[in-house]
């Protein structure tokens, strides 16, 4: 398994401005995901950190308003951009084990946007 | 309909309970199935993770996969206080890395 560091554990912010998340992994991984889940709901994956290339995103994600970085295969940044309170939610650092089948969790950034 | 089905709950048993928890899903491509469990306020963390058909025991807890029937469980023999958190399926197809999450169970283990 991998331990994953993630920082801020939570924080309250003023809508209009931004709040990049750091997420930080023990080993080198090939590929970490960023997921959101929002209050009683379940993970939705937001996109895909590739070290070397842009970040894959899904459906309903934009890079405007979720920009990441992957400077190298421990560690990459999500910010969430221009925020509303609609983007209150936790946001969720996921690495998958080999052969990308298990997936481990950092502990979430609680974000509430005021 | 979703790729995931799991009832939410909330889910409350005594003490020492076997606990059953259970999810359907429509794609035939998973092949690797995994059970989450979240405590408030943390990040989800792996507790059982199981390929293709069968059963796996990991001691009070059981998973079982039947892929002809789309159906998944997890089984909580002697259920404590302490399991009380909200668990969460997962799922990811053969050769694909996207995880498939359901919508999360709450249980709650009354002392």
């Amino acid at each position: 398994s991998a331990v994953i560091s993630q920082k801020p554990s939570r924080d309250i912010c003023q809508r209009g401005t931004s709040l990049t998340i750091q997420c930080q992994v023990d080993s080198q991984v090939t590929m970490m995901f960023w997921y959101r889940q929002q209050p009683g709901q379940s993970l939705t994956l937001i996109a895909t950190a590739n070290q070397g290339s842009e970040a894959t995103y899904e459906s309903g994600f934009v890079i405007d308003k979720f920009p990441i970085s992957r400077p190298n295969l421990t560690f990459s940044t999500l910010t969430v951009s221009n925020m509303s309170p609609e983007d209150s939610s936790i946001y969720l650092c996921s690495v998958a084990a080999q052969g990308n089948t298990e997936a481990f969790f950092g502990q979430g950034t609680r974000l509430t946007v005021v | 309909q979703k790729e995931v089905e799991q009832d939410p709950g909330p889910l409350s048993v005594p003490e020492g309970a076997i606990v059953s928890l259970n999810c359907t899903y429509s794609n035939s491509a998973f092949q690797y199935f995994m059970w989450y469990r979240q405590y408030s306020r943390k990040g989800p963390e792996l507790l059982m993770y199981t390929y293709s058909s069968g059963n796996k025991e990991d001691g009070r807890f059981t998973a079982q996969v039947d892929k002809s029937s789309k159906y998944i469980s997890l089984f909580i023999r002697d259920s404590q206080p302490s399991d009380s958190a909200t668990y969460l399926c997962a799922m990811t197809p053969t050769g694909g890395f996207k995880t498939i999450f359901g919508a999360g169970t709450r249980l709650f283990v009354k002392a």
